[in-house]
């Protein structure tokens, strides 16, 4: 099945630095959506994103709408331990009901 | 307001075997969506449900059906089990028409033998 390309797969980072991942499609999206999975549960909706060059935060989290409206961005600052996880993107077209998930990003946090 | 439920959240069933999965979604959410997780192919769209119609699938096979039900409650089957069904099974529901954010529920974990 069709999946968006998610970048970095993986990284540790120390706690306290900041985080940055993105997604990027090659067709256009007009809503994007970033969640966090915690093993075993299902995933939970950070934030979603509805106009191209929309900058939305939740927190220390923030996540922006690529003005080509093929990529998103999602940024974490001051990086804390419960932050580890996998992050993944969503997107869909306009005038559809699907959303296309990317690949993930494993967050790891080194205390 | 409840999030969305699902039952069960585990389950061990053998090569051959059929299985129904339910999800109750969000308070006044009328879209299901359901998703197939495994840690090869990720999130993969199986089908989204609105008003007990069936509106999108994705590219499984036949054995793999659904329905929703009058109080948007719905329902996954997946018929003649194989191996390769093992997976984290999730629903998501939206409000409104549907094309809004879609909120997870916990999940089913199919283990098939």
């Amino acid at each position: 099945g069709q999946q968006l390309n998610q970048s970095p797969q993986s990284m540790f980072i120390q706690e306290g630095e900041d985080v940055s991942m993105n997604c990027t499609s090659s067709s256009i999206f007009n809503t994007w959506l970033w969640y966090k999975q915690d093993p075993g549960e299902g995933p939970v909706l950070l934030i979603a994103l509805y106009k191209a060059g929309e900058l939305t935060s939740n927190g220390r989290l923030t996540a922006q709408f690529g003005i080509t409206r093929k990529d998103s961005f999602l940024n974490i600052s001051a990086s804390i331990p419960s932050d580890v996880g996998i992050y993944f993107c969503a997107g869909r077209h306009s005038g559809t009901y699907k959303y296309i998930f990317g690949t993930g990003t494993r967050l790891k946090v080194l205390a | 307001k409840a999030g969305v439920t699902q039952t069960p959240r585990y389950l061990i069933k053998t090569r051959g075997q059929q299985v129904t999965l339910s999800c109750s979604p969000i308070s006044g959410h009328r879209s299901v969506s359901w998703y197939q997780q495994t840690p090869g192919q990720g999130l993969q769209f199986l089908f989204e449900y609105f008003s007990e119609t069936q509106r999108n699938k994705g590219n499984f096979p036949g054995r793999f059906s659904g329905r929703q039900f009058s109080n948007s409650r719905s329902e996954m089957n997946v018929s003649t089990l194989e191996l390769g069904d093992s997976a984290l099974y999730l629903c998501a529901s939206s409000g409104l028409e549907g094309n809004n954010e879609q909120f997870f529920g916990p999940g089913t974990r199919l283990t098939v033998l």
